[in-house]
């Protein structure tokens, strides 16, 4: 695709319910980024793919939070049991090189627990 | 891990120059990244350094003092679009994953 596509943009939950956040990177990147952005705030890092492979989770707050991208492309970050903290943006990033050097970031799944 | 720091909030005059500091701590420096953000939407790219010294694309102008720690963000000719959140990320390669940790980022807001 020509841009990093997450979906929905939108999602309202209720407390303990479980959401999925799904992220097409543009075709073709190698690494893929999830970040949670709260409001006024920068993006804090989630955790990082190359290719399938999840090289990094260390950011991820709990284990409820669960991240997959089982053939290289697609990501989907899901979190189990939503709580109120969770509300936040979940920005989505994929960038060409191994290295990174410019990250490309979807528009962002905007999570509102109620 | 990293240390970012740069200013909460700045305003400026349309058509006028501001300069957006950012300092930082890594252990393993591998670049560093300026993002633009507006409200509501996806930070989108505008500089990347990972060498000393200034970097100029059109009106905005990057700069970066590895042994200082600090970077600056340089917008010149000020347009009211300009009015966006400024973010300072910082990739730290010491663990092999090349991972930009983000900055709080910088508010701007340009008047007339």
């Amino acid at each position: 695709g020509a841009g990093v596509s997450q979906s929905p943009r939108y999602k309202v939950a209720k407390r303990g319910q479980d959401v999925a956040l799904r992220c097409d990177p543009i075709s073709g990147h190698v690494s893929l980024f999830w970040y949670q952005q709260a409001l006024g705030q920068g993006p804090e890092f989630l955790t990082y793919f190359q290719n399938e492979a999840q090289l990094d989770k260390s950011g991820l707050p709990s284990d409820r939070f669960f991240a997959e991208r089982p053939e290289g492309s697609v990501s989907t970050l899901k979190i189990q049991r939503t709580q109120q903290e969770d509300s936040a943006v979940y920005l989505c990033a994929s960038s060409f090189s191994y290295s990174g050097t410019e990250a490309f970031f979807g528009q962002g799944t905007r999570l509102t627990v109620v | 891990g990293q240390n970012i720091d740069q200013p909460t909030e700045m305003t400026a005059t349309e058509g006028a120059i501001v300069q957006i500091n950012c300092t930082y701590q890594t252990s393993g420096f591998n670049g560093l990244f300026w993002y633009q953000q507006h409200a509501g939407e996806a930070p989108t790219f505008l500089s990347y350094n990972v060498l000393d010294g200034l970097e100029e694309k059109g009106r905005f102008s990057s700069f970066l003092s590895r042994s200082k720690g600090y970077s600056y963000l340089l917008l010149k000719e000020l347009q009211m679009k300009d009015s966006a959140s400024y973010l300072c990320a910082v990739r730290d390669a010491s663990g092999g994953s090349y991972i930009p940790t983000f900055g709080r980022g910088t508010s701007l807001i340009v008047h007339p």
